[in-house]
């Protein structure tokens, strides 16, 4: 089965505290996304990928990073979470510059 | 003011209407057009895409959009109970793959 697959779903943890959301697909996508949902603001890219080794920020990259060693893999790093990135986090793939993305089933992150 | 404004919602409407869903934007590079369903704790799924000016009809769902007027609609005929969802517009202005930008969503409900 085609699949996005983000874990953990759920995380709460503390200020300062680094960590890491993993997203894998298994569809031989190219491209790849990350993105935050926050109320009244809908969907935000934080970063995107065009390749294996080839990363660039999208509109609220800031307090994040990201890594493409792996085309199937695309990790979320927070190295010092903060309260203001506690949301829900949604992973995104597509084959196809043209095509739309498929989305992972997200993972929500509360930073205390 | 955002690239891309939606209303929010609520939308509550009985089974069997029709339902409009609309979006308006500001940059007129845009040229890829999505629609996306999102139910609670799931990622967005795709619905319709478009590309360019037009309509684009998939069973109970037509998507317009009016470049002219900057404006996209998703119309949803016969709705069902199960239609009840989060329905986010998404752009992009000239790959679907990397820059996407959303509206924040409009929730839709359907009264048996």
């Amino acid at each position: 089965e085609a699949q996005v697959t983000q874990n953990p779903r759920y995380l709460i943890t503390v200020t300062g505290k680094k960590l890491t959301v993993t997203c894998s697909q298994n569809m031989n996508h190219e491209y790849m996304s990350w993105y935050r949902q926050d109320p009244g603001l809908g969907l935000r890219q934080i970063y995107y990928s065009m390749n294996v080794e080839v990363t660039d920020k999208g509109d609220v990259p800031e307090g994040y990073k990201v890594s493409r060693k792996e085309k199937r893999n695309f990790p979320l790093i927070l190295e010092s979470p903060s309260p203001n990135q506690t949301s829900l986090y949604f992973c995104a793939s597509t084959g196809d510059s043209n095509q739309p993305q498929h989305f992972g089933d997200g993972t929500r992150l509360s930073i205390l | 003011q955002k690239e891309v404004e939606q209303d929010p919602g609520p939308l509550s409407v009985p089974e069997g209407a029709i339902v409009s869903l609309n979006c308006t934007y500001s940059n007129s590079a845009f040229q890829y057009f999505m629609w996306y369903r999102q139910y609670s704790r799931k990622g967005p799924e795709l619905l319709m895409y478009t590309y360019s000016s037009g309509n684009k009809e998939d069973g109970r769902f037509t998507a317009q959009v009016d470049k002219s007027s900057k404006y996209i609609s998703l119309f949803i005929r016969d709705s069902q109970p199960s239609d009840s969802a989060t329905y986010l517009c998404a752009m992009s202005d000239y790959s679907s793959a990397s820059k996407i930008i959303f509206g924040s969503g409009t929730r839709l409900s359907i009264r048996p």
